[in-house]
């Protein structure tokens, strides 16, 4: 089956600084990726969509301008925290639809965030 | 705008019982429906994907059903054990950007 991985898997960042996540599509080119964020015990929230080459469509209330998402390739999207603060600090997931096959939908592994 | 609701946000059943978990959703205009167990600290596990046009998918110990117009799903788990235990979350892909909502969840806990 199709394969998303994120890296890194677990960070640790200060206060004020930014970081980056990365998405990648293993086996397939992702025309779209998606970004989420969980907080503890909560449900999974859409933070925004991202198409190949174009800007990413973020949900309401989310900042584009601290979320910075580039969708360069087929097969990696990154999300950069920009000056993260602790009440940053959660689970980001990402996911990857097969452009070949439009209703699938993978999901990668996560990427747990805490600012200090 | 889509919400999903699943109910209950907690259940606690002892080993081999059968149980039923439940899932709403208000807009019936949807590709699909999935869902996923989630482990403490863990991504995310796919368990069972029913196409719009399905009414039910079967996967071992696991069924879930589909009823588009009343806009519900049920994840039925058999017989169930200790390592079920887990979080489910039910998720609906929509009509129209291809985005995916989610439930908040059914802690599921087994007991041994």
């Amino acid at each position: 089956g199709a394969v998303v991985s994120q890296h890194p898997s677990r960070v640790i960042c200060k206060s004020g600084t930014s970081v980056k996540i990365e998405c990648r599509s293993l086996d397939f080119q992702a025309t779209t990726m998606f970004w989420y964020r969980q907080f503890p015990k909560q449900s999974l929230m859409l933070m925004a969509t991202s198409n190949e080459g174009s800007k990413a469509t973020y949900e309401q209330g989310v900042e584009k301008d601290k979320f910075l998402i580039n969708h360069a390739s087929l097969t990696l999207s990154t999300l950069t925290v920009t000056s993260a603060h602790p009440e940053d600090s959660s689970f980001y997931i990402c996911s990857a639809r097969d452009g070949e096959r439009s209703y699938e939908q993978y999901f990668g592994p996560g990427t747990r965030l805490t600012v200090t | 705008k889509q919400e999903v609701t699943q109910i209950p946000a907690a259940l606690s059943v002892p080993e081999g019982e059968n149980l039923v978990l439940n899932c709403s959703f208000t807009d019936s205009a949807i590709y699909n429906l999935q869902w996923f167990r989630q482990d403490p600290g863990k991504g995310l596990t796919s368990l069972l994907l029913i196409q719009s046009s399905q009414r039910e998918q079967t996967s071992g110990r696991l069924n879930a059903s589909l009823d588009k117009s009343s806009g519900r799903s049920t994840l039925y788990i058999a017989a169930s054990q200790p390592g079920d235990s887990a979080t489910y979350l039910c998720a609906v892909k929509c009509t129209g950007g291809f985005k995916t909502i989610f439930g908040a969840g059914t802690r599921l806990f087994v007991k041994a």
